[in-house]
């Protein structure tokens, strides 16, 4: 299947980290993305890992790959409330053609409590 | 450099008639793609386009559904007649790699 699946909700206290993970399908999958879309605004690219890497770290943000378990997530450290926002993780499918559509999960709505 | 620009923003219309969103994309990227989340479900891919011509429209719903893209620049996606099921946001991506994408900020369509 073509399934990318998230958790639906996730609730943390400023100034902790904040965890957000995803499970994809598609082994073949080459770049893998976490988008953060703010209430009223558009998807905001935040970061994206190529396949072979296991781990990238920008600034707060730390995404770590399991390519074994199909596995991504995302740690926010230091969880600010400006970082409440829905989370999408989506892998970039491959087809004939390359045409390189993104699937997407159900998004994480992440809540940072003061 | 201006991003992916949507219009409108948000779009209100009775079941049965027709409405037109349009993207805009960053200059020179071939690459465009429409995309819709639905209530609260996960964003799903539409189609996507290669300069003017159609590389995939596997995820179009209906045939109520017609996207164009002429000269290859902007795109547009009519729905005619619109169901109360079209309701979502209509999201627009460019990209010039087929990797690397820029979304818009999406088109809120409410059919009542």
């Amino acid at each position: 299947g073509e399934d990318v699946e998230q958790s639906l909700f996730l609730s943390v206290r400023e100034g902790d980290s904040s965890v957000i993970n995803c499970t994809y399908t598609d082994s073949s999958s080459t770049y893998l993305y976490w988008y953060k879309q703010e209430p009223g605004a558009g998807l905001q690219l935040l970061t994206y890992i190529f396949s072979n890497m296991d781990m990238k770290q920008d600034q707060r943000l730390t995404v770590l790959l399991n390519k074994k378990d199909k596995h991504l997530s995302l740690r926010i450290a230091d969880t600010q409330t400006g970082d409440s926002a829905i989370y999408f993780c989506a892998e970039r499918k491959l087809r004939a053609g390359n045409t390189g559509k993104l699937i997407f999960g159900q998004g994480t709505t992440l809540q940072v409590k003061p | 450099e201006a991003g992916v620009t949507q219009f409108p923003s948000h779009s209100v219309i009775e079941k049965g008639q027709t409405v037109t969103l349009r993207c805009d994309p960053i200059s020179g990227h071939d690459n465009l793609y429409w995309y819709r989340r639905v209530m609260g479900k996960e964003i799903k891919f539409l189609l996507h386009f290669v300069k003017e011509s159609k590389q995939d429209e596997s995820g179009m719903p209906n045939n109520r559904f017609l996207a164009e893209r002429t000269g290859g620049t902007y795109s547009t996606l009519k729905v005619q007649p619109a169901e109360l099921e079209d309701s979502g946001v209509y999201f627009c991506a460019s990209s010039s790699t087929g990797y690397g994408y820029t979304f818009g900020s999406g088109t809120r369509l409410t059919v009542v």
